[in-house]
């Protein structure tokens, strides 16, 4: 069964609206999540590293006033898109691993579908 | 991150062996090789990993040679449910972070 769960698995907004995502660690506590976004036929791109009780890493490009990460817990990250455009309509997807070892197993989670109309 | 090299796709035909390559000159001596795929429309799915050890599991086998630069994800019997993308990923040292390519395309074949 899924080790990181996201929710909601598709959401629809209107414009201008803001959307939350959440990103749950099961079985695990993780002090670092990730989230990636996907546009059709291309691959994965990392948006921002989530840390918990402090502020997210954002990749270059990314706009950390656009999306919003906040990593209250150490089983719990949001992504929330504000004021949303059908630009940001993708696939959003995290990810987290139980501890910083990189020989431990990185787990993500089923992705989100936003749809911005 | 050390950067990986893929074919974009490939053929196999249902039954037989899948051997993916995947090319990482440039690797540390300190970071892992992942092996993910993703289904459509949906998040990527731990295959297998390793270090410099060949690794075997109950999905797949993965050889990485000696020198580190190269190593081959087999899937040992492939059915029409293994057809997917296959990402070949080098990790950073103690971040979990994972910076995917394009990937191998997998198309399994009656």
């Amino acid at each position: 069964g899924a080790v990181v769960s996201q929710h909601p698995s598709w959401v629809i907004c209107k414009s201008g609206t803001s959307v939350k995502i959440e990103c749950r660690s099961l079985d695990f506590q993780a002090t670092t999540m990730f989230w990636y976004r996907q546009f059709p036929k291309q691959s994965l791109m990392l948006m921002a590293t989530s840390n918990e009780g402090s502020k997210a890493t954002y990749e270059q490009g990314v706009e950390k006033d656009k999306f919003l990460i906040n990593h209250a817990s150490l089983t719990l990250s949001t992504l929330t898109v504000t004021s949303a455009h059908p630009e940001d309509s993708s696939f959003y997807i995290c990810s987290a691993s139980p501890d910083r070892n990189p020989g431990n197993t990185i787990y993500f989670g089923e992705g989100s579908w936003l749809t911005v109309v | 991150d050390a950067k990986t090299t893929q074919p974009t796709s490939m053929d196999c035909a249902e039954g037989r062996a899948a051997n993916l390559p995947c090319n990482h000159s440039t690797i540390s001596g300190n970071e892992y090789v992942y092996w993910y795929r993703q289904i459509h429309s949906q998040g990527p799915q731990y295959i297998i990993h390793g270090l410099k050890n060949n690794e075997t599991n109950e999905m797949a086998s993965l050889i990485i040679t000696e020198d580190r630069k190269s190593s081959t994800l087999i899937l040992p019997h492939a059915t029409l449910r293994d057809t997917a993308v296959y990402y070949c990923i080098v990790s950073s040292l103690n971040t979990g972070k994972l910076i995917f390519g394009q990937g191998t395309t997998l198309q399994v074949k009656p």
